[in-house]
């Protein structure tokens, strides 16, 4: 089975710094792994996802996330946070299989982006 | 031109009573499931259909009762509802094993009371 860990629970950072999202994700098979972005009232966005090939992955918004497959991670990275990015985001891990399996969600991380 | 559609948005019911969730799809999708959301925002998966047929059932009370009439459309029928199924539940969907990623509803919330 999969799990997901977000270390951060609330990140609080002023607008126009850079952040980083951690996520470490444990499991016994190959992994897809995803990261969703949630605004208030609102349902689950992908911002970018990791399938194969290049570990640096670029997705909406200039967000970014790099595999990291010796420590198990999946970090999320902006240069330059808006006011807009206010919202909660979610790391997200699938097996690699060759039939439908379930994504399991991390339990997200709050970003706050300070004016 | 809604990509996954729920209904209704808010619900607002008594201990006891039945109540049902809708989803439709038009991205022609094969995948759908259903996920629900408490209070501290954690997503929990209930449900998924694939063309029809049930391929996740995680452990939800047997109150939970999914239907998936055609591929384009995902239901949720919950009897006798309690206080503790307050959340908020998202239908989602997706195609080509789930590579492409889900697209969501924007939910519906649940509030028993």
């Amino acid at each position: 089975a999969q799990s997901v860990t977000q270390l951060d629970s609330q990140v609080p950072v002023f607008e126009e710094a850079p952040v980083e999202l951690r996520c470490n994700y444990s499991s016994s098979v190959s992994v897809y792994l995803f990261w969703y972005v949630q605004y208030p009232n609102q349902g689950l966005q992908l911002l970018l996802k990791y399938l194969s090939g290049s570990t640096l992955v670029k997705g909406i918004n200039g967000f970014e996330a790099e595999f990291n497959k010796s420590q198990t991670s999946f970090h999320l990275r902006k240069p330059s946070v808006h006011i807009s990015d206010t919202a909660e985001y979610f790391c997200a891990v699938s097996a690699r299989k060759t039939s439908y399996d379930k994504v399991i969600f991390g339990p997200g991380t709050s970003l706050s982006v300070i004016p | 031109d809604t990509a996954v559609s729920q209904t209704p948005k808010y619900l607002v019911t008594q201990m006891g009573n039945d109540k049902s969730i809708k989803c439709e799809q038009n991205l022609g999708h094969d995948t759908m499931y259903w996920y629900k959301q408490d209070s501290k925002k954690f997503l929990k998966i209930m449900f998924s259909y694939n063309n029809k047929e049930l391929i996740i059932n995680e452990t939800v009370p047997n109150r939970f009762s999914p239907k998936s009439p055609d591929k384009a459309h995902l239901n949720l029928h919950i009897n006798s509802l309690e206080l503790g199924d307050s959340a908020v539940y998202f239908c989602a969907s997706t195609t080509g094993l789930g590579l492409y990623g889900y697209t969501f509803g924007s939910g519906t919330r649940l509030t028993v009371v």
